[in-house]
């Protein structure tokens, strides 16, 4: 069975800071992708960054970056630098490769940016 | 040139009622997806559609149908509403069903609220 765990409902930031969102999953399909989308309270869901399963490095984009520890089973999303505008729902999403590019969603965390 | 589109934006209606949510993308994409969204901003798959073919339908009540009349084009028709139905609903494609790196790429959400 394939599963996303994401346990923080809900995370507050000081503006300016870092901030780890973490993410567990589960899967037996030796070959997956893992991504992040986030979802501001208007709604839409926008891809922030992906991590294959094969990949050798963390991936980075920007201000984000994915800290994959595939031992753990673990895909945490690292925020550097919070923006007042990084306050959204975060979703952690799983791809095995053997299911049609079908993503496992997890629950979402709610991050909060105080100024 | 949004690239991912549906309509409408919200849709409220009265039980029983038939109604469609239509989505196209223009990204050059083979494959698209139906997810649902509940109050609780749970997301799970319904449908997904490569090259028009059904790949993956899950355990999604009958008065649920989705078309694809070309692969930049699937429509999901909703027969006697019921008051569970309200939630949101997103589209969505990627590249191809048989790759596990590819994002999915979201439409806006279609808000459909039951009265």
């Amino acid at each position: 069975a394939q599963k996303i765990t994401q346990t923080q409902p809900g995370m507050f930031v000081q503006e300016k800071e870092a901030v780890t969102l973490d993410c567990t999953y589960d899967t037996s399909d030796p070959s997956y992708g893992l991504f992040w989308y986030k979802q501001p309270s208007s709604g839409e869901m926008i891809f922030l960054i992906y991590q294959g399963s094969y990949d050798q490095q963390n991936a980075t984009e920007g201000r984000y970056s994915l800290n994959f520890q595939k031992a753990r089973k673990s895909a945490n999303l690292v925020i550097s630098a919070s923006q007042l505008g990084d306050s959204a729902m975060y979703f952690c999403a799983m791809s095995p490769r053997g299911t049609g590019n079908q993503f496992y969603f997890g629950t979402g965390t709610s991050l909060t940016v105080i100024p | 040139d949004t690239a991912v589109s549906q309509t409408p934006k919200y849709l409220v209606t009265q039980m029983g009622n038939d109604k469609s949510i239509k989505c196209e993308q223009n990204l050059g994409h083979d494959t698209m997806y139906w997810y649902k969204q509940d109050s609780k901003k749970f997301l799970k798959i319904m449908f997904s559609y490569n090259n028009k073919e059904l790949i993956i339908n899950e355990t999604v009540p009958n008065r649920f149908s989705p078309k694809s009349p070309d692969k930049a084009h699937l429509n999901l028709h909703i027969n006697s509403l019921e008051l569970g139905d309200s939630a949101v609903y997103f589209c969505a494609s990627s590249q191809g069903a048989r790759h596990s790196n590819q994002p999915q790429h979201f439409g806006d959400g279609t808000r459909l609220s039951i009265l």
